[in-house]
């Protein structure tokens, strides 16, 4: 059974950078996109964007200039960045495993990051 | 960007009731549309991709309709482990993909 689990800080500081890993259990990312989503308290989902288990990666226009993606394909994880963080950035973090440009079919239990000094 | 509108935003039903939830999209997205369930401090599970196809293990009361703009997903004998939030995802323009914001099917 495939099985995500994101890690990282809780609690990030504004103007600084948040960083979240996701490993990924019970199979190989490879051949797959790999997602980040996230969801602010009472709302609905927002798409970060993805990297192909390759390296080409794909982010949301909204957020392109603070984000970055990577891939370990030796660790089977991948990594979010997100620069110069905000009260806004506080949200529920999910990795989620696509098997194409489309669906997510498996995700992570979330990961809730607060922006606060 | 998409943007979907799902509709309502609250459902009140009971067990047994058969439920209907849409879906719009401001532009055509084929059949390129996922449906998902979430619960309190769950991560979203997937019911239904490509509008109509039923995810692997999912109940056969679920099932989804449409094309286009216009998308359905229907609950045909709502059960206890039912009441949750739906959300609707387009995945036709991928930059980005958008998700619906969500309805909440509650008990009446």
């Amino acid at each position: 059974q495939v099985q995500l689990q994101e890690s990282g800080p809780g609690l990030v500081k504004p103007s600084e950078t948040l960083s979240l890993t996701c490993t990924v259990s019970g199979g190989s990312i490879s051949g797959y996109y790999c997602n980040w989503i996230r969801q602010s308290p009472g709302k609905g989902l927002e798409w970060i964007g993805y990297i192909y288990y390759s390296g080409s990666t794909n982010y949301n226009p909204s957020l392109k200039s603070r984000v970055t993606i990577s891939v370990d394909t030796a660790k089977n994880q991948f990594s979010l960045k997100l620069s110069s963080v905000t009260a806004a950035d506080t949200a529920v973090y999910y990795c989620a495993r696509s098997p194409s440009r489309g669906s997510f079919d498996y995700w992570g239990q979330g990961t809730l990051v607060t922006v606060s000094s | 960007d998409i943007q979907m509108t799902q509709s309502p935003s609250t459902l009140y039903a009971s067990v047994g009731d058969r439920v209907t939830i849409t879906c719009r999209a401001s532009q055509s997205i084929s059949s390129w549309l996922a449906w998902y369930q979430q619960k309190p401090g769950k991560a979203p599970k997937l019911l239904m991709y490509k509008a109509s196809t039923l995810e692997s293990g999912v109940p056969s009361r679920f099932s989804g309709s449409g094309s286009e703009t216009e998308f359905s997903l229907t609950i045909s004998s709502l059960q206890p482990d039912d009441f949750a939030t739906y959300c609707c995802q387009q995945y036709n323009n991928y930059s980005p993909t958008t998700f619906g914001q969500g309805t909440k099917v509650e008990i009446k």
